[in-house]
C-alpha cells in the first residue's frame, strides 16, 4: 500500500517554543492531508483538513493560529506548533488519501510531542 | 457531522476464541467503513474496510459486517492469536476525497495465552 512517513518520531521542547512536524506522501500525491491528535487511551480526533495550495480547514475548537498548517506542495504536508506548553503534549498523527470515492486512508507512524 | 460509537472500550478473550466489536454512526451518508489496528506508540494500521454497497467482507481471520438500515457495522476475529492485542479503532466517512475519516473511541483487545 502507499506510505506516509511523519517525522520526526519523538519530540521534546521546552515550553515556548515551536515545533514542526513534517507528513509526506512517499510514492503518491496527495490533495488532501488531514491531523489528528490523540491523547494516552483515547481516539483520533480530527483538528485540520490540508488542501495543497490553499488554506487549512480547522474543526471546531482547534487554535488556527496555535497549530499552522501549510501544505506547499502535493507530498508534502506541515503542522507547526506555536508556543507550545504542556497542555500540547500529545500524539499527532497525519494520513492522506490517493482520492477519489471510497478512499483508503494511509496513516504516519505518529508523533510524540512532550513540551517541558 | 458524523459521529461513531463503539463499544466495547475493553474485550479480554482466551487465545482461540471470537472477538467482535460493534460500531454505530449518524450520518447516513457515510458509505465507508474501515477498521484499524493500533499498537503502541504507532500509527494506525488498516486492517480491513468496507463500504456500503456492500454487506459483508472476510480476509481470512477477520470479518466485517455493516448493515446499513440500522446504521451499525462490526467487526468479527475468529480465532484470537496474542499477537491480535491492541487497540482497535472503526471509522467511518462519506468516501469523497477530501473527507476525513471520523473515529469511534477505540477498543482494547487483549488475547491471552
Amino acid at each position: 500500500g502507499a506510505v506516509v512517513s511523519q517525522h520526526p518520531s519523538r519530540v521534546i521542547c521546552k515550553s515556548g517554543t515551536s515545533v514542526k512536524i513534517e507528513c509526506r506522501s512517499l510514492d503518491f500525491q496527495a490533495t488532501t492531508m488531514f491531523w489528528y491528535r490523540q491523547f494516552p487511551k483515547q481516539s483520533l480526533m480530527l483538528m485540520a483538513t490540508s488542501n495543497e495550495g490553499s488554506k487549512a480547514t480547522y474543526e471546531q475548537g482547534v487554535e488556527k493560529d496555535k497549530f499552522l498548517i501549510n501544505h506547499a506542495s502535493l507530498t508534502l504536508s506541515t503542522l507547526t506548533v506555536t508556543s507550545a506548553h504542556p497542555e500540547d503534549s500529545s500524539f499527532y498523527i497525519c494520513s492522506a488519501t490517493l482520492g477519489g470515492p471510497g478512499t483508503e486512508a494511509f496513516f504516519g507512524q505518529g508523533t510524540r510531542l512532550t513540551v517541558v | 457531522g458524523e459521529n461513531v460509537e463503539q463499544h466495547p472500550s475493553t474485550l479480554s478473550v482466551q487465545e482461540g476464541d471470537s472477538a467482535v466489536i460493534k460500531c454505530t454512526y449518524s450520518d447516513s451518508a457515510s458509505n465507508y467503513f474501515p477498521w484499524y489496528k493500533q499498537e503502541l506508540g504507532k500509527g494506525p494500521q488498516l486492517i480491513i474496510d468496507i463500504r456500503s454497497n456492500v454487506g459483508e467482507k472476510k480476509d481470512q481471520r477477520i470479518a466485517v459486517t455493516l448493515n446499513k438500515t440500522a446504521k451499525h457495522f462490526s467487526l468479527h476475529i475468529t480465532e484470537t492469536q496474542p499477537e491480535d492485542s491492541a487497540v482497535y479503532f472503526c471509522a467511518a466517512s462519506s468516501g469523497q476525497a477530501g473527507t476525513a475519516l471520523i473515529f469511534g473511541k477505540g477498543t482494547t483487545l487483549s488475547v491471552s495465552s
